[in-house]
């Protein structure tokens, strides 16, 4: 079992839509990066989270380090939002990221 | 500003050949220095990690090496490329902090191995 779970593995939604993208850890993680990959590979980091909850844009990610869960939220999605959604733990006491598989989405027009 | 710089972006190399992939760094100063493989439809898996110059720890035993000749500098080797280090590899620095904001990625490269 992974020690990072996100769901779903692939997502289709129509512009305009809500979109949830979940991750769920299962080992003392200290901050955690919601990151975008498009075609071609390149990878950015969206969002750090330590606690709570972040906005930039369109893009809401909320952490509970207690319960060991975030989500990335994409409000009124749009075809460009199209990508891969990974989520990176910084795993506690070590130098080390622990990543999820990643959540294929693609917004239709 | 921070910038991180990978090259080449896509290598095919012969079965035996050798391999230097390299990674620069550059605005910042002693950061954490990282080597992942992407392998298709899978999550990014640790290769090799430096905290320092001339620190080096491996993650997974196999047919690479990593060094870190100078500070901003990390380059993935390998004497005898196999089949199967085919992949996308990808290199990324991270800043310890107290809030560990940074996090940066190369472009990656795409490495196919005939």
């Amino acid at each position: 079992k992974n020690e990072v779970e996100q769901s779903p593995q692939n997502l289709t939604a129509q512009e305009g839509e809500f979109i949830t993208i979940n991750c769920s850890y299962s080992v003392g993680i200290s901050a955690l990066h919601w990151l975008q990959q498009h075609p071609g590979g390149g990878i950015v980091s969206l969002f750090m989270l330590s606690s709570g909850k972040k906005k930039h844009g369109r893009l809401i990610a909320t952490i509970n380090i207690q319960e060991k869960h975030s989500s990335l939220h994409i409000t009124a999605s749009h075809p460009r939002d199209s990508a891969v959604y990974i989520c990176a733990g910084w795993r506690s006491g070590t130098y080390k990221y622990i990543f999820g598989t990643g959540t294929r989405l693609k917004v239709l027009a | 500003s921070q910038t991180i710089h990978q090259w080449p972006a896509t290598l095919v190399q012969p079965v035996g050949s050798p391999l230097s992939l390299e990674c620069t760094v550059e605005g910042t100063s002693n950061p954490n220095l990282y080597w992942y493989r992407q392998a298709a439809g899978r999550g990014l898996q640790l290769l090799f990690y430096s905290v320092g110059i001339g620190q080096i720890s491996s993650e997974v035993p196999q047919n690479l090496s990593a060094s870190r000749p100078q500070d901003r500098q990390f380059i993935l080797s390998s004497k005898k490329l196999l089949l199967s280090d085919s992949g996308f590899y990808l290199c990324a620095w991270s800043q310890l902090g107290p809030r560990r904001e940074k996090l940066f990625f190369g472009s990656g490269t795409q490495l196919s191995v005939l």
